[in-house]
């Protein structure tokens, strides 16, 4: 059975603090996901990462994909209240078939205060 | 702004109750999903139709029956349903499932079990 860990689990902190999210597995994906959800909303897509190594930045969020693909993190510079919210890993991993599937990691909720 | 809809967005019923969810995706995606969000748990895919062909069932108990009429459409049956169902219910499409694309979520149907 795949399983994706995050951590931490909870997070508070200040405006303008800075934090790391993790996504841990023992399974090698073909590209990962991240997404934020907010209280009464579903999640919604941030970023793909595919290739191993491979960064991307999104504003004040930097996403990156382990090497081995089965790990990455995410990191955010200068927190703002507007960050605040669940989020969400999803490991993509080929069927035989060619389908694909989505493996969802057990979530880190932050809360940024003002 | 979401282009896939969910009703109702909250739902009280008692454990002998029939009822049904209702998902409208207006992004002429292929494939659809239930999923169950839980307190503390991970995302649980529970239900994939690709064509308004069921391609998984993740070993959801019988009293969830999920129906879909059409690529645009997706039902999630409720009946005799037990306290530890309630949860947020969560629909996704997606553009169909060979490739590596994002998944575009509803909001929910919050499921509180009496």
């Amino acid at each position: 059975t795949q399983l994706l860990e995050q951590s931490p689990q909870f997070l508070s902190i200040q405006e303008g603090e800075n934090l790391t999210v993790y996504c841990n597995s023992s399974s090698v994906f073909s590209s990962l996901q991240w997404y934020r959800q907010e209280p009464g909303e579903g999640p919604v897509l941030l970023v793909t990462v595919v290739t191993g190594g491979e960064v991307k930045k999104l504003k004040r969020l930097t996403f990156q994909f382990g090497d081995a693909r089965k790990d990455s993190s995410l990191h955010i510079t200068a927190a703002q209240p507007g960050d605040t919210g669940l989020y969400l890993c999803a490991g993509v991993s080929i069927y035989t078939s060619g389908t694909y599937k989505y493996i969802f990691g057990t979530g880190t909720r932050l809360k940024v205060l003002a | 702004e979401t282009g896939v809809t969910q009703t109702p967005r909250h739902l009280v019923m008692g454990m002998t109750n029939k009822k049904s969810l209702k998902c409208e995706q207006h992004l002429g995606h292929n494939a659809m999903y239930w999923y169950k969000q839980s307190a503390k748990k991970p995302l649980e895919l529970m239900f994939v139709y690709n064509f308004k062909e069921q391609t998984e069932n993740n070993s959801v108990p019988s009293r969830f029956s999920p129906e879909c009429p059409n690529s645009s459409h997706l039902f999630l049956h409720l009946h005799t349903l037990q306290p530890e169902d309630s949860a947020l219910y969560l629909c996704a499409s997606s553009q169909d499932l060979l490739g590596n694309q994002p998944q575009h979520f509803g909001d929910g149907t919050r499921l509180s079990i009496l």
